[in-house]
């Protein structure tokens, strides 16, 4: 089976401080992890994917098998990055199926 | 890029009558629709996989007979809330399976529907 798991509903933090959002997984293959971002009243919306391996509005995210983890990162958060973040894991068991983890509520404070 | 639509946005029905949610995919053709339930402050939940011209595939634990799927057109999915109750009464997503250069998918997200059931 597979799971994701945010361990953290919420997350406060300054402008300009860096924010860390983590993921952590379970599948026995090789995954595709995805970050999702929902702003408030927006449908949600892909941010980034790990075989992408690219900085989307500054956030970046690297796969680490060995952890099992898929932290979402930005060192400086400004305040349109309040948002809900979802990790994602897609199986290729699981053809092109999403499992969404519980989800990370972001506040940047000014 | 791809454009995922709901309608209705919200909508507010009487326990026993049943309800109908449309997807639809605005600027291009999609095979395969999946259906996603949302409860408060919770993560979304797969109910099932639509996909065109065949029978939905369901996620284990979600009855079929209760949550009709029908997938009849490449741009319209529909998702039918039979018997609601007041426990059917959540946050329906759908999203749109949309094919990417090199074998690679992306979804699609609506913008959901708020269902009340009362």
């Amino acid at each position: 089976a597979q799971r994701v798991t945010q361990p953290e509903k919420l997350l406060s933090v300054f402008k300009g401080a860096p924010v860390e959002l983590k993921c952590n997984y379970s599948y026995s293959g090789s995954p595709e992890l995805f970050w999702y971002v929902q702003y408030s009243r927006q449908r949600l919306q892909l941010l980034l994917r790990h075989i992408s391996r690219e900085s989307i509005k500054g956030f970046t995210a690297d796969l680490n098998k060995g952890e099992t983890s898929f932290h979402l990162k930005k060192p400086f958060a400004q305040e349109e990055d309040s948002a809900m973040y979802y990790c994602a894991l897609k199986g290729k068991a699981a053809g092109n199926k999403l499992t969404f983890g519980g989800g990370t509520r972001v506040l940047v404070k000014p | 890029g791809a454009v995922v639509s709901q309608h209705p946005s919200r909508v507010i029905c009487k326990s026993g009558t049943s309800v109908k949610i449309e997807c639809r995919s605005l600027d291009f053709q999609a095979t395969t629709m999946f259906w996603y339930r949302q409860f408060p402050k919770q993560s979304l939940m797969l109910m099932a996989t639509s996909n065109e011209g065949s029978k939905a595939t369901y996620e284990q634990g979600v009855e079929k007979d209760k949550f009709l799927i029908n997938h009849a057109s490449l741009t319209l999915s529909t998702l039918t809330v039979t018997s609601a109750h007041p426990e059917d009464s959540s946050f329906y997503i759908c999203s749109a399976l949309v094919g990417l250069a090199g074998a690679a998918y992306e979804q699609y997200f609506g913008p959901g529907t708020r269902l009340t059931v009362t």
